[in-house]
């Protein structure tokens, strides 16, 4: 079972800045927050990762709250061609199925002109 | 870097046809993982390897299955007998190893209609 809540979609002007909320309550201390999106037709594409601190890279910044019960991946300045199924994921110790990326419904950004 | 390399892109077959799909990895990465993608149930993980040994086959639907990795840098999906019901997109996905904190970069999948 997927461990976070997504809404199923958004919409977002192309220029501007892309939030995306996800809500991880059970999340463990050794449990990393994962972004993936996914275009029509193509493979999951990794966005970023984090586990504590927030993160940023080329493609977006992630920002974890300080209790980590919740993140929000934000794309600065969306394209038409971030429009996808946006998933975040919760990937726990090896031991603990952490070898999995456990796909919920994620997210379905829709960047309008 | 050619990243994760799958073949065939699209297949169509008819029921009760064995029907093998193939991926070759990223160079240097020592995990492998098969994923399944339907609309009613999403995204979903059959089996993963590690240094070419089976770790995880329980998302594997049933016996008509297999999946066997050789070497490291190529592994097969089977499906024999194949059914309608298998019609989906399959995903390959590697990564340097197998942990938490390590990236799966996934190739463009194999579209298979078995009709």
């Amino acid at each position: 079972d997927a461990k976070t809540t997504q809404p199923p979609s958004m919409d977002c002007a192309e220029g501007r800045a892309a939030n995306l909320p996800c809500n991880h309550s059970t999340i463990s201390g050794n449990e990393y927050v994962y972004w993936y999106r996914q275009i029509h037709s193509q493979g999951p594409q990794y966005i970023i990762h984090g586990l504590k601190n927030n993160e940023t890279n080329e493609m977006a910044s992630l920002i974890i709250t300080e209790d980590r019960k919740s993140s929000t991946l934000i794309l600065p300045h969306a394209t038409l061609r971030d429009t996808a199924v946006y998933y975040c994921i919760v990937r726990g110790p090896i031991y603990n199925q952490g070898g999995k990326l456990i796909f919920g419904q994620g997210t379905e950004l829709s960047v309008k002109p | 870097d050619a990243g994760v390399i799958q073949s065939p892109r699209h297949e169509v077959t008819e029921m009760g046809q064995e029907v093998t799909l193939r991926c070759k990895p990223i160079s240097g990465h020592n995990s492998l993982f098969w994923y399944r993608q339907t609309m009613m149930r999403g995204l979903e993980l059959l089996i993963y390897f590690n240094n070419n040994v089976p770790i995880d086959d329980s998302g594997m639907p049933e016996d008509r299955f297999s999946a066997k990795m050789p070497n490291a840098s190529f592994s097969t999906l089977k499906i024999q007998p194949s059914e309608p019901r298998d019609s989906a997109v399959y995903f390959c996905a590697s990564s340097l190893r197998v942990l938490p904190e390590e990236t799966q970069y996934f190739g463009p999948g194999t579209r298979l209609l078995v009709l």
